[in-house]
């Protein structure tokens, strides 16, 4: 079966950084993206990755390992604003995306 | 409008009743996508479309229905709705099945 692992709930302190891990397991890879979504809205898209290696974007970077079927995101310079759920996906062989349940993100004062 | 709306926002609904939830986007998409989330699980992938006329099952398909009579619009109907179905609808559209996915607002579906 198709398996996507992230932790439930993390907590950090504003201003700190905080990696969030993906582990996934799926029938054929077509690329891995993280989205973001706050309680009670939709989900927005963060990043992209296809290849192996790190994407930054701002505050936000994500890394893939093909060969481990392994993910992260890091959120640098937290803010109270990034309190939110972090999903992450996988685009499957069948161009189909399998989702993450997603990784709860509380920030500190 | 710029995106893609949803609409109802929220819904109580009887079980046994039908219900037509409706998604629209704006951004000429070719592919349009119906998912439900539920508390501790990951979306999941009811009914998808690939371009305006097809459609194809996607994880959890059962009492829903689809159609895609063109490209902005993709209804989600249930026939006969059941408590298991509450949950919240998201709708999303990209450009191609290989492409970022952008999500509507979302409808909460409560059947009692």
């Amino acid at each position: 079966g198709q398996n996507i692992d992230q932790p439930t709930e993390m907590t950090a302190t504003e201003g700190a950084i905080v990696q969030i891990n993906c582990t996934y397991q799926t029938s054929g890879f077509n690329g891995l993206f993280w989205y973001q979504q706050h309680a009670g809205e939709a989900p927005t898209f963060l990043s992209y990755n296809v290849l192996d290696g790190l994407e930054e974007k701002g505050r936000f970077s994500s890394f893939l390992s093909r060969s481990k079927g392994y993910s992260y995101l890091l959120l640098k310079e937290l803010q109270m604003k990034d309190s939110a759920s972090y999903l992450c996906a996988v685009l499957d062989s069948n161009y189909q995306l399998i989702w993450g349940a997603g990784t709860k993100l509380i920030i500190k004062p | 409008i710029a995106g893609i709306t949803q609409a109802p926002t929220s819904q109580i609904l009887a079980a046994g009743r039908r219900m037509t939830l409706r998604c629209t986007q704006d951004m000429r998409h070719n592919a349009m996508y119906w998912y439900r989330q539920d508390l501790g699980l990951g979306l999941r992938l009811i009914h998808y479309s690939n371009t305006a006329g097809t459609t194809g099952k996607g994880e959890v398909p059962d009492g829903y229905s689809v159609s895609r009579a063109n490209t902005d619009d993709f209804p989600l109907t249930l026939a006969s709705a059941v408590p298991s179905q509450t949950s919240v609808y998201f709708c999303a559209s990209s450009n191609s099945g290989t492409e970022t996915q952008y999500f509507g607002p979302g409808t909460r579906l409560l059947v009692l």
